[in-house]
Order: C-alpha cells, then sequence, then structure tokens
C-alpha cells in the first residue's frame, strides 16, 4: 500500500475560484510530482521536485503552481481555475535508499477536477 | 513529447487467456516500468526492466526488452476478471542534462476480462 495521499478525491468548482490539490507522502521520498491525466489518454508530467524548497515544471505547460516547504507535503495550486482546467491530478513519490524500489513511482488515488 | 506507445490500446480477452500488451519508445532509456490504473484511481508499479535486461519475471507477469528496437511487451498469463484494468509503460529515461525528471508515460492499453 502506497503511503501518499490526496484531497479532495473529488472536486467540482466555478469558474475563476482559486483551488489547492493537497498531496502527501510518509515515505521520506525527496522527489514528488504532478501529473495531469485526461480521460483514457496518458498522464504528462507538469510539475515536480527534486526536494524541499526545489521546484520544476515538467513537459506539459501548466498554469498552476507547485510549492515544496516541507519534505512530505506538495500541494498544487491554481489561482482562477477555467473549464479547460477540469481533468485527473495525480500525485506521486519515489527515492529512498533502497536501489531496489527507489526508482518506482508510488502515485495517490488522484484528484478528478471539474471547472463549471 | 510524447515517449511510451502502447498496442494494442484496447483488448478484451476470455478469462483465462494469456493477454500481451506492446510498448514503443523513442529515446535512450535507464529502465521501463509497467504500471496498472483502475478506472479513475492512482497508478499502482507492477515491473521495472532496466535497459541491460533482456526479460523479467513477477508471478503471473513477464516483461521483455529490445533496446535495439526500442520495444518492451508485457504478458500476463491466466488471466482473471481482476486483471480488467488500463495498463502503461513508463520510460525513466538516461540523464541528458536538460529533461524534466520524472517517468514519460504512454498512452495505455485497456484491458478487458470477460468471465
Amino acid at each position: 500500500e502506497a503511503d501518499i495521499y490526496q484531497t479532495p478525491r473529488y472536486l467540482v468548482i466555478g469558474t475563476g475560484k482559486k483551488i489547492t490539490l493537497e498531496c502527501s507522502q510518509t515515505m521520506g521520498h525527496d522527489k514528488m510530482y504532478w501529473y495531469q491525466q485526461d480521460p483514457g489518454m496518458e498522464l504528462h508530467l507538469i510539475h515536480y521536485s527534486y526536494g524541499v524548497n526545489s521546484t520544476e515544471k515538467g513537459d506539459l505547460s501548466s498554469e498552476s503552481t507547485v510549492s515544496r516547504i516541507r519534505t512530505e507535503h506538495f500541494p498544487l495550486t491554481l489561482e482562477s481555475a477555467r473549464p479547460s482546467h477540469t481533468s485527473q491530478y495525480l500525485c506521486a513519490s519515489r527515492g529512498g535508499i533502497d536501489v531496489a524500489t527507489n526508482e518506482k513511482l508510488f502515485f495517490g488515488s488522484g484528484t478528478q477536477l471539474s471547472v463549471l | 513529447s510524447q515517449q511510451g506507445e502502447e498496442d494494442p490500446q484496447a483488448l478484451s480477452i476470455q478469462e483465462g487467456e494469456n493477454a500481451t500488451m506492446n510498448c514503443s519508445y523513442k529515446t535512450s532509456i535507464n529502465n521501463l516500468q509497467w504500471y496498472r490504473q483502475n478506472s479513475g484511481r492512482g497508478l499502482v508499479h507492477l515491473i521495472l526492466i532496466r535497459s541491460n535486461e533482456r526479460e523479467k519475471h513477477s508471478g503471473r507477469l513477464r516483461v521483455t526488452l529490445d533496446t535495439s528496437k526500442k520495444s518492451s511487451s508485457l504478458l500476463i498469463t491466466a488471466s482473471r476478471a481482476a486483471d480488467t484494468a488500463s495498463y502503461f509503460c513508463a520510460t525513466d529515461a538516461l540523464w541528458s542534462g536538460g529533461g524534466a525528471d520524472g517517468l514519460t508515460f504512454g498512452k495505455g492499453t485497456h484491458l478487458i476480462i470477460q468471465p
């Protein structure tokens, strides 16, 4: 069982609202990631972090922002949500000293965001 | 840019049959991984194969890797109804000093096991 948690599970909001998607992991992983996935489609990397105070943009341009103030916490924020932001957002992490496992990703259950 | 490309996009078989999914990729990799996703949920890691390995087994799973063809296959033997899910390959690229960290995923194969 992965020790990585995302809240909320589902979020329906109106256009223009500011939202924050939460992601926390208790595995002490340094690397954390946000992926965006439309139904039946591939995952696109939108943000990642190597550790505290590190944030980088991924391959897919996104209007969202992230922060990494604590190792275990990697929230994603949308300042003004639009219908085009409707998607599933998946948080993941990896790391640790065990070389047999530190390359695989552990995923949260995802947040399904719908912007009306 | 998309790295992994799974084939077929969808596969429906009878319970007990074997299921084979293929993945092609474009750049040099450190390793290739397969993940499973149940509808509307996060992904679960299944198996990792390194670039210097050709075949790997884990329970009913068998993965092959051909780096000369930049392709991999996932075989699920003796399929069960509970294997119904989407399966994604993901590549962990060799460090190139400029690309984003993280795995690059394909579009996935949607597998349906008919009871």
